[in-house]
């Protein structure tokens, strides 16, 4: 069981470039989200989904897509890199309801640069 | 939404010392857990407590959700207890799995 992976690990991009982050769990998890984490700070919620198919803004949703076409993938696409989304991205899923826990699983992250 | 505020902001110990960090948020919580995310960016799952209390080796942690806060406890830190911890909370009227964390207590433990 590997839990919640995350690729790739580091990642420098260009201004304009285009790229997807890459997040998968093998827990069978309903629901999963992406965060990011600037320098000394919290992290803030990007995006989630609440099952195949369903997804849903945050709190910082601008520049990023994502898409849920299975239970296990849920990737984060940059469409047009900015320096201002330089930061590290946190993948995290965990069980739906009430009858399972609410805790959620991190990824490892992923560190981005835009230059 | 929901508002968390963390408290101390920086702490400094020395070896052997404890310690308590303290976590306040602003409506009834489905989900509290503690993070440390040690100095390079790993971020560790401490304890999921929503209410009550729960004990891991040196560290606790206790929930009193009436009076929507939460305490952990360090004992006899070490060097390696060293980096952020983070709390965040999922509140009653959220709807998915929505993490607001907190701006972090940065604890620094020195030989």
């Amino acid at each position: 069981n590997a839990g919640v992976t995350q690729t790739p690990k580091f990642q420098v991009l260009k201004t304009g470039q285009s790229m997807t982050l890459q997040c998968a769990q093998d827990m069978n998890h309903e629901y999963m989200s992406w965060y990011r984490q600037d320098p000394g700070m919290g992290l803030r919620l990007i995006h989630y989904s609440v099952g195949a198919g369903i997804t849903d803004q945050g709190e910082v949703p601008n520049g990023y897509n994502v898409s849920r076409s299975t239970t296990e993938d849920f990737p984060l696409r940059l469409l047009s890199a900015a320096p201002s989304q330089t930061s590290v991205y946190f993948c995290a899923s965990r069980r739906q309801g009430a009858k399972w826990s609410y805790e959620q699983y991190f990824g490892p992250g992923t560190r981005l640069t835009v230059t | 939404g929901i508002q968390v505020e963390q408290s101390p902001p920086d702490l400094i110990l020395q070896e052997g010392a404890n310690s308590t960090l303290r976590c306040n948020f602003s409506d009834s919580v489905n989900n509290l857990q503690w993070f440390h995310q040690n100095p390079w960016g790993q971020l560790i799952n401490l304890f999921y407590i929503p209410s009550g209390t729960k004990q891991n080796g040196r560290l606790s942690a206790t929930t009193v959700a009436t009076e929507r806060y939460s305490l952990l406890y360090i004992s006899s830190s070490q060097t390696t207890d060293s980096g952020v911890y983070f709390c965040a909370v999922e509140g009653r009227e959220t709807s998915g799995s929505r993490l607001t964390f907190g701006e972090g207590t940065q604890l620094t433990v020195n030989p």
